[in-house]
């Protein structure tokens, strides 16, 4: 069975633009997450996605948003890059079939490594 | 609020060596998750092992061994007969029942570097 896959896998923006990241979970796996990581911050949750809706938020500006289609894939944005917005950003799948899904692992996808210049 | 604390920054050791990874972690809930999940240079977060709040045995799969204590708060990893492809950041990971969804709080990591 195919892992999580994101794409693309290295992106260099500028200050002030917009970027889309995409990501694949596992077939059958309908919960998507999303991570930010940095050197400073660590891995911080970003946003789960379930069945198409946002189910939890961590604690980010409205810049990034996301959204998963009906597919189970998922897409984050973040607008008006900033430079500190350059991290690797981990998008984990894993199946849930709704609550109680935090006994169940998640899997993660190799990241996207963002650059804003 | 959930913490996981993750106090080694770095270990360095020479192979076959054997080493342990500490994992400190705080929530009020009652039940809940811990994972440990290994990073290697390429990025990739590779889940490693599982355990509840609830099931206290601790467990050895190869060169791995976890040692749960609700006592202490503690989920700690061993690595037997460290090898050089052990080298990875690593890391802690909790995730509480209640609150919903299916949000990790992850520690800092620890950086494992393993020399011949």
């Amino acid at each position: 069975k195919a892992g999580v896959t994101q794409t693309p896998r290295y992106l260099i923006k500028t200050r002030g633009q917009q970027v889309t990241l995409s990501c694949s979970p596992i077939s059958g796996h309908r919960s998507v997450s999303w991570y930010q990581q940095t050197p400073g911050q660590g891995l911080q949750f970003l946003f789960e996605y379930f069945s198409e809706t946002q189910r939890n938020k961590g604690n980010f500006p409205g810049r990034f948003s996301g959204r998963q289609f009906s597919n189970s894939r998922s897409e984050m944005n973040v607008s008006t890059l900033e430079l500190g917005d350059s991290a690797l950003y981990l998008c984990a799948s894993k199946r849930t079939t709704g609550t109680g899904g935090q006994r169940e692992t998640q899997y993660f996808g190799p990241g996207t490594r963002l650059l804003v210049l | 609020a959930q913490k996981v604390t993750q106090a080694q920054t770095e270990i360095s050791v020479v192979e076959k060596e054997d080493v342990t990874l500490d994992c400190v972690y705080e929530t009020r809930d009652t039940t809940y998750y811990l994972f440990w999940y290994k990073q290697p240079p390429s990025g990739e977060l590779v889940f490693l092992i599982r355990r509840n709040s609830f099931d206290e045995q601790n467990e050895i799969s190869g060169r791995y061994s976890w040692n749960f204590q609700k006592s202490t708060s503690s989920f700690n990893f061993t690595i037997t007969a460290s090898q050089v492809v052990d080298s990875a950041v690593y890391f802690c990971a909790l995730s509480e029942e209640a609150g919903g969804g299916n949000k990790l709080t992850f520690g800092t990591g620890t950086q494992l570097k393993v020399e011949l």
